[in-house]
């Protein structure tokens, strides 16, 4: 059975970068068929799909968080990561990874708060 | 970027049928959007129930549906339960890149 677990901290300062890491078990990521992928929800509101990539590097971002998002995967490791930058109060939220390709697995989310 | 409208909030009696839907401010809803239908119970991860208009996972209850419907993607809910009760989104595919509906609250009452 795959599973998908997020790690990282869980408060970043402003204008820091939030830095998450996606460890995949039960699959490998490196197959042409899949997609893994990040969506967040700050709390209290609906989610946001962050962008996703796939083993190859070929990836695909929200527009509205492009030039601050960087997505990558690590194939010897079997897991994905996530960088954003410039953070600000606004980037609060519960941070899931996903295999993006029919969404079937997700992680339980972590939270990363945004403050100094 | 494009916006993906739901229904706020709804409600269904128990036993009842209801249909959530999901538009697209770029105009009609197709196959080609992909549309994802997925459940959020408080304090839960969401669980995707439909997949690419109508493709259901085997968890997804019987009682759950996907469409096209009337320009946009619908999630047909027959026969609720009251364990239906939770936040509903979907997601929609534009060209790379994905989009949340707001979310629909369901009510079961």
């Amino acid at each position: 059975q795959l599973q998908v677990q997020e790690s990282g901290p869980g408060l970043v300062p402003p204008s820091e970068t939030l830095s998450l890491t996606c460890i995949v078990s039960g699959g490998s990521i490196s197959s042409n068929d899949y997609y893994w992928g990040w969506i967040r929800q700050p709390p209290g509101k609906g989610l946001e799909w962050i962008g996703r990539i796939q083993y190859t590097g070929n990836t695909n971002c929200n527009p509205s968080l492009k030039s601050r998002v960087t997505i990558s995967a690590d194939r010897s490791k079997n897991q994905f990561s996530l960088k954003l930058s410039s953070v600000t109060a606004a980037d609060t939220a519960v941070y899931y990874c996903a295999r993006d390709t029919h969404l079937e697995y997700w992680g339980q989310g972590i939270l990363v708060t945004v403050s100094s | 970027q494009a916006v993906v409208t739901q229904e706020p909030s709804l409600t269904v009696s128990p036993g009842g049928t209801v249909t959530l839907t999901c538009g697209s401010s770029t105009g009609v809803v197709t196959s080609g959007h992909y549309p994802y239908w997925f459940q959020q119970k408080p304090g839960q991860a969401p669980r995707t129930l439909i997949y690419d208009t109508s493709n259901k996972h085997s968890w997804t209850p019987a009682r759950f549906s996907g469409s096209l419907l009337g320009g946009k993607a619908a999630l047909t809910l027959s026969g609720a339960q009251p364990e239906d009760e939770a936040e509903y989104y979907c997601l929609l595919y534009y060209s790379g890149a994905r989009v949340f509906g707001g979310g629909t609250k369901l009510t079961v009452l």
